[in-house]
């Protein structure tokens, strides 16, 4: 079993509609962080969070440490929000190196 | 305040031939990650570094792969004799020095083709 997991593998939503996706993660962790992969492309940092909730224009990352849970929310979503999101997590007491799940490729059709 | 830089970012090599990917971090971090992301997999950690100390080399295969942050200059990973499965994209991210800071800036990746 992996030590982060992700839902939905992928995501397929019209323009507008309200998106969730879900991470898992089975280790002590110092942090969770969302990224954002283009096709082709880099990797883009969206939220880093250890607790409670951050939002960064119609992004919305939250995160519950007991259940061992974050959610990433995408309001009013738009065909550029295409990408694969990606949820990692910091694991403690160590180097603080990134463990990755296997991302949610999402498409947002107009 | 540039990014995360590296190069080159496409790179192509014959199996047997060496492979030297460069990474220098954001100005100010002095810690290096290096990940490797294998096609139609996900990222994976291979190596974390700080100057001239490497101090985290799990993720790394025991042959053919090596990694250095040298005091001046980029961090260089260096794979000796590819094949065809090193064929990936390499990602290096940077953190800044201070303790308990750990957001990663990742650079743009090396696509690394092996023939």
């Amino acid at each position: 079993k992996n030590e982060v997991e992700q839902s939905p593998q992928n995501l397929t939503a019209q323009e507008g509609e309200f998106i969730t996706i879900n991470c898992s993660y089975s280790v002590g962790i110092s942090a969770l962080h969302w990224l954002q992969q283009h096709p082709g492309g880099g990797i883009v940092s969206l939220f880093m969070l250890s607790s409670g909730k951050k939002k960064h224009g119609r992004l919305i990352a939250t995160i519950n440490i007991q259940e061992k849970h974050s959610s990433l929310h995408i309001t009013a979503s738009h065909p550029r929000d295409s990408a694969v999101y990606i949820c990692a997590v910091s694991t403690q007491g160590g180097s603080e190196k990134l463990v990755f799940g296997k991302g949610t490729k999402l498409t947002v059709n107009p | 305040n540039a990014g995360v830089m590296q190069n080159p970012r496409h790179l192509v090599r014959r199996r047997g031939q060496e492979a030297r990917l460069r990474c220098s971090p954001m100005k100010g971090h002095s810690h290096v990650y290096w990940y490797r992301q294998l096609p139609e997999e996900g990222l994976k950690f291979m190596v974390y570094l700080q100057k001239e100390n490497i101090i985290d080399e799990s993720g790394m295969p025991k042959e053919r792969f090596s990694a250095e942050f040298p005091k001046e200059g980029p961090s260089i990973l260096r794979i000796q004799q590819v094949v065809r499965g090193d064929s990936a994209a390499y990602f290096c991210a940077s953190s800044p020095s201070s303790p308990n800071y750990n957001e990663q800036f990742f650079g743009p990746g090396t696509r690394l083709t092996v023939l």
